[in-house]
């Protein structure tokens, strides 16, 4: 299975953009990339995922790389709320519901 | 109550003892997960369940042994257990099914396990 890249760690101020970065060199063309969300002792937390093309939703924008070597999730303005673990997984189109988790990304918003 | 729910949220058990984890979701999805997270570990697939039934099993020990009555409730029953084994565990739930596969999973809030 293809594997992410992600920084251990990233801090940002209250109420600025934040991009988060991950890097999947090895990438299939049917990976999937999800993105996960893990706020202090809770369960991870759907975020958004996508395919080849940038997704928006409520939470957060996908943005995919055009040779989908990497991917980028962005919080508009980031909000205390928004400290956590974030992962970035990518999910081979056939199985199922199936998620491996890396180590993510540690968020540190400063207010 | 909606979402996913697991009990007890915390749990103290020596190596002899037995005990079991309990998670029930609200959503009306066919598939159920359990994972585990360790101390400054990623979290660990351990067993999947489908339509109440196992569809994998992550090399998991025999001291955790699941129960999938039926596609609401999913058990995990511990019996001697190591201190290695105290970690966090999730349950998640999704849509399940063939076609209906989106990635996207529902976590409980997870059940603290301690093994003295």
């Amino acid at each position: 299975d293809a594997k992410t890249t992600q920084p251990n760690s990233m801090e940002s101020n209250e109420e600025e953009p934040v991009h988060l970065p991950c890097n999947h060199s090895t990438i299939s063309g049917t990976d999937y990339i999800h993105w996960y969300r893990q706020l202090p002792s809770q369960g991870p937390e759907y975020v958004i995922h996508g395919l080849t093309s940038n997704v928006n939703n409520r939470m957060a924008s996908l943005a995919i790389a055009e040779d989908r070597k990497s991917s980028t999730l962005i919080l508009h303005r980031a909000t205390l709320r928004d400290a956590a673990v974030y992962y970035c997984i990518l999910r081979p189109r056939g199985s199922g519901d199936k998620l491996t988790f890396g180590t993510g990304t540690r968020l540190a918003v400063r207010p | 109550e909606t979402g996913v729910t697991q009990t007890p949220r915390h749990l103290v058990m020596g190596m002899t003892n037995k005990k079991s984890l309990k998670c029930e979701q609200h959503l009306g999805h066919n598939a159920m997960y359990w994972y585990k997270q360790s101390a400054k570990k990623p979290l660990e697939l351990m067993f999947v369940y489908n339509f109440k039934e196992q569809t994998e099993n992550n090399s998991v020990p025999s001291r955790f042994s699941p129960e999938c009555p039926n596609s609401s409730h999913l058990f995990l029953h511990l019996h001697t257990l190591q201190p290695e084994d105290s970690a966090l565990y999730l349950c998640a739930s999704s849509r399940g099914g063939a076609g209906a596969f989106t990635g996207e999973l529902f976590f409980g809030e997870g059940s603290r396990l301690t093994v003295l």
